[in-house]
């Protein structure tokens, strides 16, 4: 089962500009992560926000959480190549960890 | 951070026959173990989640007889797919659950994921 839909499913930017991804989801929940993927490979861990905190940073990573809209978004500020991965926020819900749809982030040098 | 690790890392087998998936919590102890699919270019499919000592709960969708799992120590979950067939070629993940960390938080380990691919 899936918990909701990530927007863009794609999304293109150049090097140095901001990659917003937007996630929205259904239940209640614990808290929200967010991982990135390089293709074929393994989930790195990047942010957790817990239910009662609105925003929160890590590096170039920032993360906002809106439970009453039920929705979340990563801000990537000055994007490298190197950020070019699938991005995917999961909810941690009844104990489980579901993932959203995700969003292929290319960055162009 | 925890390390978890899968084996094999990619299987080829033919239609037919069993393949099973080990995935090891190699320096925390996991009462909870969770194994995923995720096809190409797709997000990770919650498949079951494996509870140490007891039977695995499948989500829905998902046949229990064809992906036995087996939960039978704090640091091992094994994923076997039974009588394999071209559709069941994916990425498998495990995912282990370390101790609480806090207000009813987790800390949530994957592993590098297996490619099972059926001929």
């Amino acid at each position: 089962s899936q918990q909701g839909e990530e927007d863009p499913q794609a999304l293109s930017i150049q090097e140095g500009e901001n990659a917003t991804m937007n996630c929205s989801y259904k239940t209640s929940i614990n808290n929200l992560q967010w991982y990135r993927q390089n293709s074929g490979r393994g989930l790195v861990h990047l942010i957790l926000i817990r239910s009662n905190e609105r925003e929160k940073h890590s590096g170039r990573l920032r993360v906002t959480l809106d439970t009453s809209k039920k929705s979340s978004s990563l801000l990537i500020t000055a994007s490298r190549a190197a950020d070019t991965a699938s991005y995917f926020c999961a909810v941690d819900s009844s104990y489980k960890l579901i993932f959203g749809s995700g969003t292929r982030l290319l960055v162009r040098p | 951070g925890a390390v978890v690790s899968q084996h094999p890392s990619r299987v080829i087998c033919k239609s037919g026959t069993s393949v099973k998936i080990e995935c090891r919590s190699l320096d925390f102890q996991a009462t909870t173990m969770f194994w995923y699919r995720q096809f190409p270019k797709q997000s990770l499919m919650l498949m079951a989640t494996s509870n140490e000592g007891s039977k695995a709960t499948y989500e829905q969708g998902v046949e229990k007889d064809k992906f036995l799992i087996n939960h039978a120590s704090l640091t091992l979950s094994t994923l076997t797919v039974t009588s394999a067939h071209p559709e069941d070629s994916s990425f498998y993940i495990c995912s282990a659950r370390d101790v609480l960390i806090g207000r009813g938080d987790y800390e949530q380990y994957f592993g590098p994921g297996t490619r099972l691919t059926v001929t």
